[in-house]
């Protein structure tokens, strides 16, 4: 059991390149999570999904996509790098309801945007 | 999305019980209240939760007040590896999980 887990951990990108941060989930949770943490801040929610297929806005969604094709995975895409997406991004996903509503974190990918 | 209030940092020293506070004056009747924290460098981890009656696990417990505006976060015994950012949120099933700012624990030796 890996829990949540993300790829890649490290990345460096040029103004205007695209890439893809990978969250996996192993624990069958509906509902996933992308955060991004500036430093000496708090985390801040980017964009997520409480199911399969699904997919919602979070408090800072601009210049981000996300895709939730499989339950276990969720995909955040940085279409144009900027230097301001520079922070470390963090998923989490979430047995919710109740008196178990639990979240849980993965490790965080660091980008740096130059 | 309930509000919630916490002091910006608090100090203690290594052995001595921490009392974090959080005011969530508009919380819904049905949410639960959680506490997670995050250590240097790592991302956040559960503490614990709880609706009405106060809480205790292997970690720490959670006070709540009859009104539930406001809740404490106790540690009994603190310890150097119990500096961390600690959140408190209250959350219904259906949430999006917004995370505040937190309190910024400090632990001395």
């Amino acid at each position: 059991n890996a829990g949540v887990t993300q790829t890649p951990k490290f990345r460096v990108l040029k103004t205007g390149q695209s890439m893809t941060l990978l969250c996996a989930q192993d624990m069958n949770h509906e509902y996933m999570y992308w955060y991004r943490q500036d430093p000496g801040m708090g985390l801040r929610l980017i964009h997520y999904s409480v199911g399969e297929g699904t997919t919602a806005k979070g408090e800072v969604p601009d210049g981000y996509n996300v895709s939730r094709l499989k339950k276990q995975n969720f995909l955040l895409g940085l279409e144009s790098a900027a230097p301001s997406q520079t922070s470390v991004y963090f998923c989490a996903s979430r047995l919710a309801g109740g008196s178990t509503d639990t979240q849980y974190f993965g490790p965080g990918t660091r980008l740096t945007v130059l | 999305d309930a509000k919630t209030t916490q002091p910006n940092s608090m100090e203690s020293n290594e052995e001595e019980p921490v009392h974090l506070p959080c005011n969530h004056s508009t919380i819904s009747g049905t949410d639960y209240i959680h506490w997670y924290r995050q250590l240097p460098s790592q991302g956040p981890e559960y503490v614990i939760h709880g609706l009405t009656s106060n809480v205790n696990n292997r970690m720490a417990s959670l006070a709540i007040a009859e009104d539930r505006k406001s809740s404490t976060l106790i540690l009994h015994r603190a310890t150097l590896r119990d500096a961390a950012v600690y959140y408190c949120i209250p959350i219904s099933s259906t949430d999006k999980l917004i995370f505040g700012t937190g309190t910024r624990l400090q632990v001395f030796p």
